[in-house]
């Protein structure tokens, strides 16, 4: 079955402080793509990020970078230099063939100044 | 450019009364649409998605339901709100057939609380 694991429900750091936020997924399809979202207090979920089954290149962006090893089957983020306007809650998602997403149960993350 | 507006933005009723939640899609055509809840504490649940006018697949028996009137409008309703029914539900489309692969628009959401 199909499932996404995010293990960390809350994480404050300090802005300026490195954070990773954990994502462990199941699938038994050989091809899927994995998404991050950010939900900002509005509510509203913004796409960060998708990764492909057969790219395991890790990728940068700005603060942003994603480390996808399929190994550990895992999907993780990285903010570096935190900052105040990072505080959201943080989705990891995974599609296979079925088309649908499953999402984990995202992870709260507090930047404090 | 496409957008998808959703509402209301909040919403408070109560236990036994109907519910109607809109969510239009704007600048593309014959999008797949889907609503999915989000319960306090719990990640995001698919309820319902559509790949065309009058087509409703249901993820979760539950006391909702859903409809799709005209290419770009999805409502989702009640006939009689429970408690249980208390969450954030959001509107997505992505562009078919495999559209979902490059990811969801969401709307703005519709923060629901049943008292």
């Amino acid at each position: 079955a199909q499932k996404v694991t995010q293990a960390q429900t809350e994480i404050s750091v300090v802005e300026k402080e490195d954070v990773t936020l954990d994502c462990v997924y199941e699938t038994r399809d050989t091809t899927y793509y994995l998404f991050w979202y950010k939900q900002p207090p509005s509510g509203e979920l913004v796409f960060l990020i998708r990764r492909n089954s057969f790219d395991e290149q890790n990728e940068i962006s700005g603060r942003y970078s994603w480390n996808f090893q399929k190994s550990t089957s895992s999907f993780n983020f990285t903010i570096t230099a935190s900052q105040v306007v990072d505080s959201a809650v943080y989705f990891c998602a995974l599609i296979d063939g079925t088309y649908k997403y499953i999402f984990g149960t995202g992870t709260r993350l507090k930047v404090l100044a | 450019s496409q957008t998808i507006h959703q509402w209301p933005a909040t919403l408070v009723q109560p236990v036994g009364s109907p519910l109607s939640l809109e969510c239009t899609v704007e600048g593309t055509s014959n999008p797949n649409l889907y609503w999915y809840r989000q319960a306090a504490g719990r990640g995001l649940q698919l309820l319902f998605y559509s790949v065309g006018i009058g087509q409703i697949s249901s993820e979760v028996p539950q006391n909702l339901s859903a409809s799709r009137p005209q290419d770009r409008q999805f409502i989702l309703s009640s006939k009689k709100l429970l408690l249980s029914d208390s969450g954030f539900y959001l509107c997505a489309w992505s562009v078919p057939p495999t559209g979902a692969r490059d990811g969801y628009t969401f709307g703005s959401g519709t923060r629901l609380t049943v008292v």
